[in-house]
């Protein structure tokens, strides 16, 4: 299987407790994407990599939040101190820089986060 | 704020009809539309991309971008009860990152 993968699928934990996501993309894409969706929602932005560099965070990730993509390979996200708000499904996509500027975006599996 | 717009539905179809969905967007400089397919507990899904003014088809799918009125489509064709599903309008509001703003989505029921 060639796609997005993620790691863990499912993670439940106790308020207060630190989790951790990763996310290996498709080999040859250098874009990196974190979204998070919550039910009945559409995905919403997190965070963006190119190659290794972290180019933009959202103002929804707080300094509870960190990401790194260390070597422009796989990712991580960490989240401290997790809140019930947390509660949600963890997207990560890929992409490769196309003709004319033009990304597709593919989505792997999710993490979903339940905290307690 | 740059916003996407769907109808949330649900949208029910007879197997065999045409599905029709809809999205509107907010930013006139939008560059890129994208379609998601959406099974319940599962990730998006890429059916389609657009990118100009005018019609794509792609099998049963078409997406159709007209840019002036700040409005993309996409149309199901012979609908099946496998294509029953949340369907996800995506933007790329441009600048340097491609980062993608959703819409809530439409759930398409279709019907046997």
């Amino acid at each position: 299987d060639t796609g997005v993968s993620q790691d863990p699928r499912h993670k439940i934990t106790k308020r207060g407790q630190n989790v951790t996501f990763r996310c290996d993309p498709i080999s040859e894409h250098n874009r990196l994407y974190w979204y998070r969706q919550t039910l009945g929602q559409g995905p919403e932005f997190l965070t963006y990599f190119q190659n290794e560099a972290q180019l933009e965070k959202s103002r929804l990730l707080s300094d509870r939040f960190s990401a790194e993509r260390p070597k422009g390979s796989f990712s991580t996200l960490e989240i401290q101190r997790t809140e019930q708000g947390d509660s949600a499904m963890y997207l990560c996509a890929s992409s490769r820089t196309g003709t004319g500027g033009n990304d597709e975006q593919f989505f792997g599996p999710g993490t979903r986060l339940t905290v307690l | 704020q740059k916003e996407v717009e769907q109808n949330s539905g649900p949208l029910s179809v007879p197997e065999g009809a045409i599905a029709s969905l809809n999205c509107t967007y907010s930013d006139r400089v939008s560059q890129s539309f994208f379609w998601y397919r959406q099974y319940s507990g599962k990730s998006p899904e890429l059916i389609m991309s657009i990118y100009s003014n005018g019609d794509k088809e792609d099998g049963r799918f078409t997406a159709q971008l007209n840019k002036a009125s700040q409005y993309v489509s996409l149309l199901i064709r012979d609908s099946q009860p496998s294509d029953s599903a949340t369907y996800l309008c995506a933007v790329s509001f441009g600048g340097s990152n491609y980062k993608l703003t959703f819409g809530k989505g439409t759930l398409l029921t279709v019907n046997p």
